[in-house]
């Protein structure tokens, strides 16, 4: 069975500057998706990001990159100029490549950004 | 907007109290997924609909009972519930189940509280 891991319950971060939040993930398949979602305080689930574990070239989405380490099993989230509207929970999420349906969820970073 | 309308966003209810909650997708997707979100634990996915048809119960108890009249509609029957089943649900739509790696777009949710 997949399992992702996400070590950081809360992280903080100033206005403007870069945070990285960590994901772990364990899986025996070699053709999987892994996800970034950002639930805000309105509580919808928003996608962020998403890498496709057969291309080496990391994903990025404006202000938002992740490096992906196959072989170590890694997929951080890093946020450049951080905006008090990044203030959300964030979860990583994996998928087989087969069914996309089956989403395994992390349990989530709280993100906070201080003025 | 993501385009995935979820109503009401609370409920309070009795144990014994029959209530159901219901979900729209103006995306045109074909899937549609119930899932569970808990205080201090990963999303649970509960039910998955392609098509109209159920193709993923993940064991959930009979006391939640879901409806899915088209591709645009999921309803969630609750009845006799339980504290522990106090929760946020989220429902969440996708183009369809059959291709991985698919997106998912998320509701606002319904926040539950069952006394």
């Amino acid at each position: 069975a997949q399992t992702v891991t996400q070590s950081q319950p809360e992280m903080s971060v100033q206005e403007a500057e870069t945070v990285t939040l960590s994901c772990t993930y364990d899986t025996s398949e070699n053709n999987y998706y892994l996800f970034w979602y950002k639930q805000p305080p309105s509580r919808q689930m928003i996608l962020v990001i998403r890498q496709e574990a057969y291309k080496q070239q990391n994903a990025t989405e404006n202000r938002f990159s992740v490096n992906f380490q196959k072989a170590a099993k890694s997929f951080s989230l890093k946020i450049s100029d951080s905006q008090l509207g990044d203030t959300a929970m964030y979860f990583c999420a994996f998928t087989s490549g087969g069914s996309n349906y089956k989403l395994t969820f992390g349990k989530g970073t709280l993100l906070t950004v201080n003025p | 907007e993501t385009g995935v309308t979820q109503t009401p966003r609370h409920l309070v209810m009795g144990m014994t109290n029959k209530k159901s909650l219901k979900c729209e997708q103006h995306l045109g997707h074909n899937a549609m997924y119930w899932y569970k979100q808990s205080a201090k634990k990963p999303l649970e996915l509960m039910f998955v609909y392609n098509f109209k048809e159920q193709t993923e119960n993940n064991s959930v108890p009979s006391r939640f009972s879901p409806e899915c009249p088209n591709s645009s509609h999921l309803f969630l029957h609750l009845h006799t519930l339980q504290p522990e089943d106090s929760a946020l649900y989220l429902c969440a739509s996708s183009q369809d189940t059959g291709r991985g790696g698919e997106k998912l777009f998320f509701g606002s949710g319904t926040q539950l509280s069952v006394l």
